[in-house]
């Protein structure tokens, strides 16, 4: 079993709607990140969360952590066919532990 | 400014050959370096990470091996080769275990 699980697994959805993507564990992280990944290419890091309700934006992207540092969800508003591709969170616990979500594989149809 | 440079991008390799992908790190001292595989789609499987020359630490039982021989450099090897080795492999670093990682372009390995 994963430590960090994202739900959905899959997302289609066509240019112009607003989407949410979850990242849920039953375990306390002191931060975690969230990463986008291209086919072909490694994840690039989009953001970092390390306080409790903590919520960070990038342009058309809404980070939340969550109050109990167990959980982060990504939302997009107005999705654009650039944002289409692989969404992975990350937590560290424990101080140097890192661990990677399952994945949301994102299609944004224009 | 750091890069990581990860090669080669595709390798297509018969069962039973032996394998090296190289992963270097310029621009920094004395990184975390990881090696992860990735199936199609899915989140990252954590092979081996390293904190130090020659100090390596293995995250699941397999047919690979790894090794640091110099400060930014990490090596992904296998003597024989099976076809449940192919996938996506990512070489990444971080200046420490609770800092965000930097990913290179991955290798595509294909077993035939």
């Amino acid at each position: 079993t994963q430590l960090l699980e994202q739900s959905p697994q899959f997302l289609s959805i066509q240019e112009g709607e607003n989407l949410t993507v979850y990242c849920n564990s039953s375990s306390v992280f002191s931060s975690l990140q969230w990463y986008r990944q291209e086919p072909g290419e490694g994840p690039v890091l989009l953001v970092t969360v390390v306080t409790g309700g903590e919520v960070k934006k990038l342009k058309r992207l809404t980070f939340q952590f969550g109050d109990a540092r167990k959980d982060s969800s990504l939302h997009i508003t107005a999705a654009q066919p650039g944002d289409t591709g692989l969404y992975l969170c990350a937590g560290v616990r424990n101080g140097n532990q890192f661990y990677f979500g399952t994945g949301t594989s994102l299609t944004v149809i224009p | 400014s750091q890069t990581i440079h990860q090669w080669p991008a595709t390798l297509v390799q018969p069962v039973g050959s032996p394998l090296s992908l190289e992963c270097t790190v310029e621009g920094t001292s004395n990184p975390n370096l990881y090696w992860y595989r990735q199936a199609a789609g899915r989140g990252l499987q954590l092979l081996f990470y390293s904190v130090g020359i020659g100090q390596i630490s293995s995250e699941v039982p397999q047919n690979l091996s790894a090794s640091r021989p110099q400060d930014r450099q990490f090596i992904l090897s296998s003597k024989k080769l099976l076809l449940s080795d192919s996938g996506f492999y990512l070489c990444a670093w971080s200046s420490s275990g609770n800092q965000p990682q930097h990913f290179g372009d991955g290798t595509r390995l294909s077993i035939l």
